[in-house]
């Protein structure tokens, strides 16, 4: 019975540096967010997944950020050239739906 | 563009009072809207929705409230307790998209 799990749960890299993160979903959820979290802020939607397709990648911030998924199931995160403006967490949810999203606890990225 | 937003940035509440968090919404095609709390370290927990065919909706000591009107939003909580304190966003989705779209948050803070 768990729920969303992301790794790392912490990860401090250098500017420039490339950085994956991983998410694990709610088995049987079709669906799959990324959402970028920054301090006191609000969440900011980057990326969806339906199945292994991303449909809507409208929030991705730059080329700099892609994501796949793969067997309808992990999806990975990766920022190439890691800048500071990039230092956020980042979260990720599944669903059956599109609406009520189960959430992981995230990935706290620092960009030194 | 379409916005949620919330009131208050911050409440405090004296412990056993009731607390209510306000939203108010742009998008009149919304029709999903959620509730969700998040603690810190943690990613959003789902607290309650509500979709636009209803005006109100309880949970356990929850209540949402929805004004479609004047586009407001509302999470009434009874009886606030000190694990009540965390942050809390509203989002909103219309049919149409894909993702919901969330609001910047409002910290709760119960007061002993």
């Amino acid at each position: 019975g768990a729920g969303v799990s992301q790794s790392p749960s912490n990860k401090v890299t250098e500017k420039g540096k490339d950085v994956e993160l991983r998410c694990d979903p709610i088995s049987g959820h079709t669906a799959l967010y990324w959402y970028r979290q920054s301090l006191g802020q609000g969440l900011e939607f980057l990326i969806y997944f339906q199945g292994n397709s991303a449909p809507d990648k409208s929030g991705l911030p730059s080329d700099r950020f892609s994501a796949e998924r793969t067997g309808g199931s992990v999806s990975t995160l990766t920022i190439q050239r890691t800048q500071q403006e990039d230092s956020a967490v980042y979260l990720c949810a599944s669903s059956f739906t599109n609406e009520k999203l189960f959430f992981g606890s995230g990935t706290q990225l620092s960009v030194l | 563009g379409e916005s949620v937003g919330l009131h208050l940035p911050t409440l405090s509440v004296q412990e056993g009072d009731n607390s209510i968090i306000n939203c108010a919404y742009s998008n009149s095609a919304s029709d999903y809207f959620i509730w969700y709390k998040q603690e810190s370290g943690k990613g959003p927990q789902f607290i309650i929705d509500i979709r636009s065919n209803m005006d109100k909706r309880q949970g356990q000591r929850v209540t949402v409230l929805l004004n479609k009107t004047v586009k407001h939003l509302s999470l009434q909580i009874a009886a606030t307790q000190p694990g009540d304190s965390a942050v809390y966003f509203c989002a909103e989705k219309d049919g149409s998209a894909r993702q919901l779209t969330f609001g910047s948050g409002t910290q709760l803070t119960v007061l002993p």
